[in-house]
């Protein structure tokens, strides 16, 4: 399964975008990626996810490039409640399994 | 997306005894998982839970200690069994109504073994 690399920690002002990088250089092409959040003391709450294209809904943006070897999450106009930890999941289309990786803490600040 | 509701939110419990946590969903599903997080730390899943079928645990993770059960397609309980310190950890389960849908989580049990 590909495995993602995701910056540690970033930090964001209060209304620009936040661009969260992702790079999963060794996935295949029968991998979707999926972005979840963390806020702190709370369950994972999904976010996004897409195979090859790029996706938009109410929350965020997902940015896959044509290599698909790494992907960018946008939340255009961040706020002080987007503060959480943002994880890039690669999951095979024939498995069920969601594994975690370490994600990027995502500070968000007036 | 389903709605789970997850028992107890938390818990402080004596060592050596066991915790039974349960996951009721609002929408049967073929699959559940429950979930892991260590203090500081990311997820780590223990088990995916089948209804009608033993569930399949990842490395590290074995029956005896943590044994689950899964009588319906809308429910599902996670014992930790023979509780120490280390086992001290948020536990949460998971649920994926289709290939076009997000993975949805509770809200997790916050267990503290002293």
């Amino acid at each position: 399964d590909a495995k993602t690399t995701q910056p540690p920690s970033m930090d964001c002002a209060e209304g620009r975008a936040a661009n969260l990088p992702c790079n999963h250089s060794t996935i295949s092409g029968n991998e979707y990626v999926y972005w979840y959040r963390q806020i702190h003391s709370q369950g994972p709450q999904y976010i996004i996810h897409g195979l090859k294209n790029n996706e938009t809904n109410e929350m965020a943006s997902l940015i896959i490039t044509e290599d698909r070897k790494s992907s960018t999450l946008i939340l255009p106009h961040a706020t002080l409640r987007d503060t959480a930890v943002y994880y890039c999941i690669v999951r095979p289309i024939y498995t069920d399994k969601l594994i975690f990786g370490t994600g990027t803490r995502l500070q968000v600040f007036p | 997306s389903a709605v789970i509701s997850q028992k107890p939110s938390r818990d402080i419990c004596q060592r050596g005894t066991s915790l039974t946590i349960q996951c009721q969903v609002d929408s049967q599903v073929t699959m559940m998982f429950w979930y892991r997080q260590q203090p500081g730390q990311s997820l780590t899943l223990i088990a995916t839970a089948n209804q009608g079928s033993e569930a399949t645990y990842e490395s590290g993770f074995v029956i005896d200690k943590f044994p689950i059960s899964r009588p319906n397609l809308t429910f599902s309980t996670l014992t930790v069994s023979n509780m120490s310190p280390e086992d001290s950890s948020i536990y949460l389960c998971s649920v994926v109504l289709g290939s076009n849908y997000g993975y949805t989580f509770g809200s997790g049990t916050r267990l503290t073994v002293v």
